[in-house]
């Protein structure tokens, strides 16, 4: 069974038009995460929620925003995509206590157009 | 500032033969060490990690890597590939006392299997 989810698994969105990638989970963590990965490229990190603290990474642009209105779902908004925002983006998960390591969506895959 | 190297960004192997993928990481500290795998348009799957104790871990899929604190290298090894194992690898770190999901990946290797 699926633990995190990601939807949709594909997106096309028009340059400059706001899009949302929605993540959810099953498995209760309060930790969530979301990576941009770039065609061959390692994935990058760009935020995380600690339950409902919201971390930024120093270097992730203001064009990308998140919301997690509960536990279970988190979001990532783009606001004005630009063609160099094409990637996969990944969705993670995991719990704050030690040694519990993270779960990872299937991810979304983000077009351009 | 911390830095996960993947010295080979494709390796080819028949299927059968052994395997090693390098990885090593340039840290402050002792890091907790992964190992992810990522077969093409999935996400990533927990291969194996290190967190402290024993230097050689097993992990799934038949395979296992070595901490070696003098090197700063956390190798990947599998005694014999299975066609199955074509995909693309990813070694993580993250700091100790950290979330264990806010990792730095190195860049990958690219795993192809020969029949």
């Amino acid at each position: 069974d699926a633990m995190v989810i990601q939807n949709p698994r594909y997106q096309v969105t028009q340059f400059g038009k706001p899009v949302t990638l929605s993540c959810s989970q099953t498995l209760n963590h309060n930790v969530m995460y979301w990576y941009q990965q770039k065609s061959s490229q390692a994935p990058k990190l760009l935020f995380h929620y600690y339950d409902k603290d919201f971390n930024n990474e120093a270097d992730t642009p203001d064009n990308f925003q998140s919301r997690r209105p509960n536990t279970s779902f988190c979001f990532l908004d783009i606001r004005s995509p630009g063609l160099g925002d094409a990637a996969m983006y990944l969705c993670a998960t995991s719990r704050a206590a030690q040694n519990t390591e993270a779960f990872f969506g299937q991810g979304t895959r983000l077009t351009v157009v | 500032a911390q830095s996960v190297t993947q010295p080979d960004i494709h390796i080819t192997v028949s299927e059968g033969a052994s395997l090693e993928l390098r990885c090593n990481y340039s840290y402050g500290a002792t890091p907790y060490l992964f190992w992810y795998v990522q077969s093409p348009g999935q996400g990533l799957q927990l291969l194996l990690k290190y967190f402290s104790g024993d230097t050689l871990v097993q992990g799934i899929k038949g395979f296992e890597a070595e901490f070696k604190r003098s090197q700063s290298s956390f190798n990947l090894r599998k005694p014999s590939v299975h066609w199955s194992d074509a995909a693309e690898y990813f070694c993580a770190v993250t700091r100790r006392g950290s979330t264990l999901g806010r990792l730095y990946f190195g860049r990958g290797t690219q795993l192809t299997v020969w029949p």
